[in-house]
């Protein structure tokens, strides 16, 4: 079992649809990213979390450290938004990534 | 700023040669890393520094030799190149251990071993 778990692997919306993608991981971590991957190729980076909840435009990302879960929310969907959304734990001096979110936002 | 560079963007390789990978940051970010990118497998940390002098081992470490004598420079060396290491290959700096603040991602290369 992979130490992060991104699901679902692929989502399908509509433009203007409420988005969400989930990431569950199983060690104790310090912080958790969010990274947006473009059909480029380029990563950028969205959010760090170490508790609570983080907004920047459209975009929302929460964090349960208890329940090990991350979540991160793209409002009011945008055909600019298609990309792969990726999560990755900090434990220590390492970074642990999850598979990847790939989202297709439809005109 | 430039942010990240890393060069070549592609290359290929034969079985057995050598090569490296450079990475440079010009934002004075202690903490650099390498990693590559496989389909299905997310993406995998291969080595890291937390500052000049200073390498470690991540998870796919075979292979791939690291060095980090100046803050601005951290190459990725492959001693004798193998098909398995085919993939696409990332590097990316924060200011402080680990990822400790925002993450900055370099272009990628994108390397083929025949």
């Amino acid at each position: 079992k992979n130490e992060v778990e991104q699901s679902p692997q692929n989502l399908t919306a509509q433009e203007g649809e409420f988005i969400t993608i989930n990431c569950s991981y199983s060690v104790g971590i310090s912080a958790l990213h969010w990274l947006q991957q473009h059909p480029g190729g380029g990563i950028v980076s969205l959010f760090m979390l170490s508790s609570g909840k983080k907004k920047h435009g459209r975009l929302i990302a929460t964090i349960n450290i208890q329940e090990k879960h991350s979540s991160l929310h793209i409002t009011a969907s945008h055909p600019r938004d298609s990309a792969v959304y990726i999560c990755a734990v900090k434990t220590g001096n390492k970074l642990t990534f999850g598979g990847g979110t790939r989202v297709l936002v439809k005109p | 700023n430039a942010g990240v560079t890393q060069t070549p963007k592609f290359q290929v390789l034969k079985t057995g040669q050598s090569m490296t990978l450079q990475c440079a940051q010009d934002m004075n970010h202690e903490y650099m890393s390498w990693y590559r990118q496989d389909p299905g497998m997310g993406l995998r940390l291969i080595h890291y520094s937390v500052g000049a002098g200073i390498t470690d081992q991540g998870e796919v470490p075979n292979g791939y030799n690291v060095s980090r004598s100046t803050t601005e420079d951290f190459p990725l060396r492959l001693l004798s190149a193998a098909p398995s290491q085919t993939s696409v290959y990332f590097c990316a700096s924060s200011i402080q251990g680990g990822g400790t603040g925002e993450l900055f991602f370099g272009e990628g290369s994108r390397l083929t071993v025949l």
